[in-house]
């Protein structure tokens, strides 16, 4: 069964700090998508990332990078010069394929609170 | 930019009555979802919906949820006889294609509350 594993439940930081979410995860698939998403106060979910399982290159948008390393099962998201609104819960998913459709499994998610 | 919309946004209930959520998938989309966050866990799979017909589902949807494409815009989530555990934030979601080839898109979320 597909699993995710965000260890990290909360996290607080002082504005312009790095910091970095954990993502572990567990899957029998050979071919798998990884994704992150933002959870902000107001309760929507936003897609920030989709990687998928052989594309191991890092990535970087603007202040935001991810560490994809596939022999240890991670997918590691770091912010840097965080600010107060990147406040949100962070959550960790892996896809699975079906017949038809698929669905994603979500970790617990990690609560990131920047404080000014 | 399209977007999923979700209504209502909340909605609250007497444990036992029947409650409809609605959504509007994108135009284009052929995968239609349902998932569920119970308040402070995280966010869990309920069904999936494609070609006018349920292609998966988990455990958590059990005889007391449905799903619907009534015509070719709504995609509904009925909930026959509510029960306090219901209250949960629902999101609806559509993709393009299968998730991973596609990007999934997310409804802002129906927050439903059963007294």
């Amino acid at each position: 069964a597909q699993k995710v594993t965000q260890a990290q439940t909360e996290i607080s930081v002082v504005e312009k700090e790095d910091v970095t979410l954990d993502c572990v995860y567990e899957t029998r698939d050979t071919t798998y998508y990884l994704f992150w998403y933002k959870q902000p106060p107001s309760g929507e979910l936003v897609f920030l990332i989709r990687r998928n399982s052989f594309d191991e290159q890092n990535e970087i948008s603007g202040r935001y990078s991810w560490n994809f390393q596939k022999s240890t099962s991670s997918f590691n998201f770091t912010i840097t010069a965080s600010q107060v609104v990147d406040s949100a819960v962070y959550f960790c998913a892996l896809s699975e394929l079906l017949t038809s459709g698929s669905r994603l499994t979500f970790g617990e998610g990690t609560q990131l609170t920047v404080n000014p | 930019e399209p977007e999923v919309t979700q209504t209502p946004s909340h909605q609250v209930t007497q444990m036992g009555q029947e409650v409809i959520l609605r959504c509007v998938p994108i135009s284009n989309h052929l995968y239609f979802y349902w998932y569920r966050q119970i308040l402070g866990q995280k966010v869990e799979f309920l069904v999936s919906f494609y070609n006018n017909e349920i292609s998966e589902k988990s455990e958590i949807f059990d005889d007391q949820f449905s799903v619907e494409r009534p015509d070719g815009s709504n995609f509904t989530l009925k909930i026959r006889s509510t029960k306090l555990e219901d209250s949960a934030m629902y999101f609806c979601a559509s993709s393009e294609d299968r998730v991973g080839t596609g990007e999934l898109f997310f409804g802002e979320g129906s927050r439903l509350t059963v007294l």
